[in-house]
């Protein structure tokens, strides 16, 4: 099974609000990520977990949070919405460094 | 930092007609890039369409093919005879081997009318 689920596939959020959202694969891959996309622009690394350990980009860094309890689940967390952050969030995962990467269908976040 | 243009679309091609989507990158950190195009069809995820780690040489999957031209920082996607089923989003994207962050561009529609 080579799928990258993300949970849930809409998800409408209230400016101020705090936002979970949800990925998990079952290939054992040691690399977790989390992409923005918005209309028209590339899709933007926001972080990636290595096994355990988070690495956020540095321009996105105070805005996300994510936690990864064991290998298969990684969440991405903003503690207060904006109208910003409203775009689809695509999860990845990799077996290794430099490998392909495996996308779920994405979370479109809207911010109202 | 490291950036990838590509095509801007949509592009629209009749079934059977020839395409290229180009693609150039800049890969200011990275001296010898590894080149992909992802693809993401409608109601599916970005998936890998075809990969290359070698600059001169090409890259084929699915009928579409794409060689890593270092001189011209290049890596075009092309495919001879597209079919209505080709019809999707393609990124261009870079990376580096043993690195982490892959670099995308903004991707292409293309639009294949029957």
């Amino acid at each position: 099974d080579t799928t990258v689920k993300q949970n849930p596939r809409y998800k409408l959020a209230r400016v101020g609000k705090p936002v979970n959202l949800i990925c998990s694969q079952t290939m054992n891959h040691d690399t977790m990520y989390w992409y923005q996309k918005k209309p028209n622009q590339a899709p933007k690394l926001l972080l990636f977990y290595y096994d355990k350990i988070l690495n956020r980009e540095a321009d996105t860094f105070e805005k996300f949070q994510s936690s990864r309890p064991n290998n298969s689940f990684c969440s991405l967390y903003i503690g207060s919405a904006g109208l910003e952050y409203s775009a689809m969030y695509l999860c990845a995962s990799s077996r290794d460094k430099g490998e392909r990467l495996f996308f779920g269908h994405g979370t479109k976040l809207s911010v109202l | 930092g490291d950036s990838v243009t590509q095509t801007e679309g949509p592009v629209t091609v009749s079934e059977s007609e020839s395409l290229i989507i180009n693609c150039t990158y800049s890969a200011t950190s990275i001296a010898y890039p590894n080149l992909f195009w992802y693809v993401r069809y409608p109601g599916e995820g970005l998936q890998l369409l075809l990969k290359v780690i070698t600059a001169g040489q090409k890259g084929s999957s699915r009928g579409f093919e794409a060689t890593y031209n270092k001189e011209t920082t290049s890596f075009h996607l092309q495919k001879a005879s597209v079919q209505e089923s080709d019809s999707a989003v393609y990124y261009c994207a870079l990376g580096r081997t043993g690195g982490y962050k892959v670099v995308f561009g903004s991707g292409t529609r293309l639009l294949v009318s029957p």
